[in-house]
């Protein structure tokens, strides 16, 4: 397997842009996770789906970001309108069923999100 | 109070030597615990699994303190490839198997 992939590996927008960020997760995993990373607040979790049903977006920081899972295989992230705050490296990861002791999370190499 | 609570460091560790550091949770459901690698500018990586008796992986030890609501990791022998952020993973089920990750301990292995 390819592993979890995630396009654009680097994103630069101005402010006010729209973006759309890109995951396939590792066929077969039920369980997908976005995650944000900055040096001053460190790997955040945005939203997570498990089976294509998104189950908790409390770490979405505000309206401008939303996310969706149309199927197993593709999630997207979206920033509209984006915000140099908004600059960061967004990981996507994905696991099997998180109810095992050995449920590993596989990361995607990120998007590294610049936004002028 | 964050979920999941590191020191930052960096930790700054003379080769040969062994370096520890803890990590702290807040949420008492949580039921499975990791250890993940970060390269500079690269994805995370699993280490090792945390289990409940403590576990090795060569010159790496594991420990849960579930009672203080902590695990631990300690790095024997450090080697200058050791130099990474480490950081922990916590799987708390209760509230939807949600993953939440501490903010990584930096780990500074020198000749």
């Amino acid at each position: 397997d390819a592993g979890v992939i995630q396009s654009p590996r680097h994103e630069v927008t101005e402010m006010g842009q729209e973006v759309t960020l890109r995951c396939k997760p590792i066929s077969g995993h039920n369980s997908l996770f976005w995650y944000r990373q900055t040096m001053m607040r460190g790997l955040e979790l945005l939203i997570y789906f498990n089976n294509n049903v998104p189950i908790d977006d409390s770490g979405m920081p505000e309206d401008r970001f939303s996310a969706k899972m149309p199927n197993a295989s593709f999630s997207t992230l979206k920033i509209q309108p984006s915000e140099p705050r908004d600059s960061a490296v967004y990981f996507c990861a994905s696991t099997r069923d998180g109810r095992g002791m050995n449920t590993e999370a596989f990361f995607g190499q990120g998007t590294r999100l610049t936004v002028v | 109070r964050k979920e999941v609570e590191q020191d930052p460091g960096p930790f700054n560790v003379p080769e040969g030597a062994t370096v520890a550091f803890n990590c702290t949770y807040s949420n008492s459901a949580s039921q499975s615990f990791f250890w993940y690698r970060q390269d500079c500018r690269k994805e995370p990586k699993l280490l090792m699994s945390v289990y409940s008796s403590g576990n090795e992986d060569g010159r790496f030890t594991a420990q849960l303190n579930r009672a203080s609501q902590y695990i631990s990791l300690l790095i024997r022998d450090s080697k200058l490839s050791d130099s990474a952020t480490y950081l922990c993973a916590v799987w708390a089920w209760a509230a939807g198997n949600k993953l939440t990750f501490g903010g990584g301990t930096r780990v500074l292995v020198k000749p």
